[in-house]
């Protein structure tokens, strides 16, 4: 049972213009949520995170927003780079263990 | 600095033989995981350990085993290697305290065929 889902599994985008990433959670125990960016034979490295008690988090060209009533978050990446260009995993955690769930991941393309 | 690093990078292995995959961090972090990585599901935690000389399993523990005798070091056995093991393995490591990310190593593809 899929707690975590990304329903997109890619995403184009043009150098420049703003990406868009969604998560969707069924859990309601989740009160923390990460973003985490891989590219291809390394490992996921940390993008951004935040709490539920927040419903906003900004760093640089990524913001974060949650909606804890939808169960949803998104990522906000402007400009979109071609550096930008990965796979990106939705994650949320549930207890101070720091166990995570995953989403399926989203590949984004920022083409030129 | 290193970070975290997996031994080894790639690996194909034959069905019903046995291998362990280490992990090692140089973030003197409490917490370390094992998650499997297979196409369309993400990531998903295989065990766990809070502390030197403790595990617990994730949500798919079943066919490995783990064992965390030193804090910096975290080992992944599989006993008798299934194809259905065959998949991307990698470790993570996290401080204590508050909700932090986690860092990755780089990876350990393994294939059983």
């Amino acid at each position: 049972d899929q707690q975590v889902k990304q329903n997109s599994p890619s995403l184009s985008v043009q150098e420049g213009r703003i990406s868009i990433l969604n998560c969707d959670y069924t859990n309601s125990m989740f009160d923390y949520f990460l973003w985490y960016k891989k590219y291809p034979a390394e490992g996921p490295t940390f993008l951004i995170s935040i709490s539920s008690i927040k419903d906003k988090n900004e760093d640089g060209r990524f913001t974060v927003f949650l909606n804890k009533s939808a169960k949803h978050l998104s990522l906000h990446i402007v400009p979109s780079q071609p550096g930008d260009s990965a796979v990106y995993f939705c994650a949320a955690g549930a207890d101070s263990w720091g166990k995570l769930q995953f989403g399926a991941g989203t590949q984004v393309v920022v083409t030129p | 600095n290193a970070g975290v690093t997996q031994t080894p990078k790639f690996r194909v292995l034959k069905t019903g033989q046995s291998m362990t995959l280490l992990c090692a961090q140089d973030m003197n972090h409490e917490y370390m995981y094992w998650y499997r990585q297979d196409p369309g599901m993400g990531l998903r935690l295989i065990h766990y350990s809070v502390g030197e000389g403790t595990t617990a399993k994730g949500e798919v523990p079943d066919g490995y085993n783990v064992s965390r005798l030193k804090k910096q070091n975290f080992l992944l056995g599989l006993e008798s290697a299934a194809p259905s093991q065959t998949s991307v393995y990698f470790c993570a490591s996290r401080r204590s305290h508050g909700n932090t990310e986690a860092f990755f190593g780089q990876g350990t593809r393994l294939t059983v065929v």
